[in-house]
């Protein structure tokens, strides 16, 4: 079955920048999304089709697109970024398509 | 504003049976695709079914098919999660959550998620 596979965790301090990687061998092929979720509440989707970002979320979220690589990069980092991050892509191998997510990376604001 | 409100969780004995229901506002219901993903605890996203928004079509992840039966009502902006034969690997918080196109694919992601409703399958 097809893996999206990101690091178990990322911290850095205030002020920072924060990179979380997430990769697959489909995602040459398909986007790649980025869900925020805090502990006790539902994600919310901070970058779309690689590097696009829905209306009100803050400039310092970014995605970018390299080969079978995506990352999301914060700019920036605030205590209140503190949160898991799944990235989310699809695979279309098999009858009909998968929504596949990553296993989800604990950024830690120090 | 949109809203997605899960209902219909709790505790279940292995090989029970359980519906989710999720009532939506706020948006076209009728227009948008509708997945279910769940989260065990402590680990992370699991897509579990999607429809699409006339309800014609229904996909499932191969963990749950034959098992799970997903179904909407358009005139009540409800979709729902029918759960039978449930496992201890089932425990989950569910998720419904709002696709951005009509029909599910390969492009399909999700703009709006609801709190989410635990299920527990336990004896």
């Amino acid at each position: 079955s097809y893996e999206l596979t990101q690091p178990p965790s990322v911290s850095v301090s205030p002020g920072q920048t924060a990179r979380i990687t997430c990769s697959g061998d489909a995602l040459p092929k398909q986007y790649a999304y980025w869900y925020q979720q805090k502990p006790g509440q539902a994600p919310v989707l901070v970058i779309y089709k690689d590097s696009e970002r829905p209306s009100g979320i803050p400039e310092r979220f970014s995605g970018s697109s390299s080969g079978t690589t995506v990352t999301l990069t914060i700019s920036g980092v605030q205590a209140e970024d503190e949160a898991d991050y799944y990235c989310q892509s699809a695979d279309s191998s098999g009858t009909y398509p998968y929504v596949v997510f990553g296993g989800g990376t604990k950024l830690t604001v120090l | 504003e949109v809203q997605l409100l899960e209902s219909g969780g709790g505790l279940v004995q292995p090989g029970g049976s359980l519906r989710l229901s999720c009532a939506a506002s706020g948006f076209t219901f009728s227009s948008y695709a509708m997945s279910w993903v769940r989260q065990a605890p402590g680990k992370g996203l699991e897509w579990v079914s999607a429809i699409s928004g006339s309800g014609g079509s229904t996909y499932y992840a191969d963990s749950v098919k034959g098992r799970f039966t997903i179904s909407r009502d358009n005139s009540k902006n409800t979709l729902y999660l029918q759960m039978n034969s449930l496992r201890a690997e089932d425990t989950a918080v569910y998720y419904c959550a709002k696709d951005l196109f009509l029909d599910y694919g390969d492009y399909s992601y999700f703009d709006y998620w609801g709190q989410g409703t635990l299920v527990t399958v336990s004896s």
